[in-house]
């Protein structure tokens, strides 16, 4: 079955502090993967998917096949990284569908 | 990018009666998708809106208790009918353009008394 695990409900860190939100997916196909973000008060957005290797606001994502993993990491921790963290999956037979995780509530400490 | 217009972004109802949420968006987009996030839990898709036709609904939804509209490529209605306390839960709309990014309403935060 189809299906991306977050183990973490919440994740807390120090200010400058490395951060990772852990992702494990479960797939019988080619995924493709996603980072979404909700600041408070704000609606769910693309943080970064894992064909486009980028670096967002510092955050990276890379996809580990043989672990089916999609960790996010940030070297230093901000306070306005303080959010909820969603990790997704899609490539479900090109019908756009996605899975989303339960969450991570990741905050930042002073 | 797609600018997605929700409402209501809240509501609080009782029992039995029904609710229709509306999603519009500033764009022709290839999909729209209702979502449902309850307390604590994970966001699960409800269906896919198709124009012009009976919406595609997942294992767990039917269409009489969910029923779904979208008359063209920017609008769609997501009906709650005859609700329960079970309901309560944020509804949220999305949509995919020809990239297979997911764009997302504000939600409507759903309270059945």
């Amino acid at each position: 079955a189809q299906r991306v695990t977050q183990p973490e409900k919440l994740l807390s860190v120090f200010k400058g502090a490395p951060v990772e939100l852990k992702c494990n997916y479960s797939y019988s196909g080619s995924p493709e993967l996603f980072w979404y973000v909700q600041y408070s008060r704000q609606r769910l957005q693309l943080l970064l998917r894992h064909i486009s290797r980028e670096s967002i606001k510092g955050f990276t994502a890379d996809l580990n096949k043989g672990e089916t993993s999609f960790h996010l990491k940030k070297p230093f921790a901000q306070e306005e990284d303080s959010a909820m963290y969603y990790c997704a999956l899609t490539g479900l037979s090109g019908t756009y569908k996605y899975i989303f995780g339960t969450g991570t509530r990741l905050k930042v400490l002073a | 990018s797609a600018v997605i217009s929700q409402k209501p972004s809240r509501d609080i109802c009782q029992r039995g009666t029904s609710l229709t949420i509306q999603c519009q968006v500033d764009s022709q987009v290839t999909m729209m998708f209702w979502y449902r996030q309850q307390p604590g839990q994970s966001l699960t898709l409800i269906a896919t809106a198709n124009q012009g036709s009976e919406a595609t609904y997942e294992s767990g939804f039917v269409i009489d208790k969910f029923p779904i509209s979208r008359p063209n490529l920017t609008f769609s209605t997501l009906t709650v009918s005859n609700m329960s306390p079970e309901d309560s839960s944020i509804y949220l709309c999305s949509v995919t353009a020809t990239n297979e990014k997911l764009f997302f309403g504000s939600g409507t935060q759903l309270s059945v008394l």
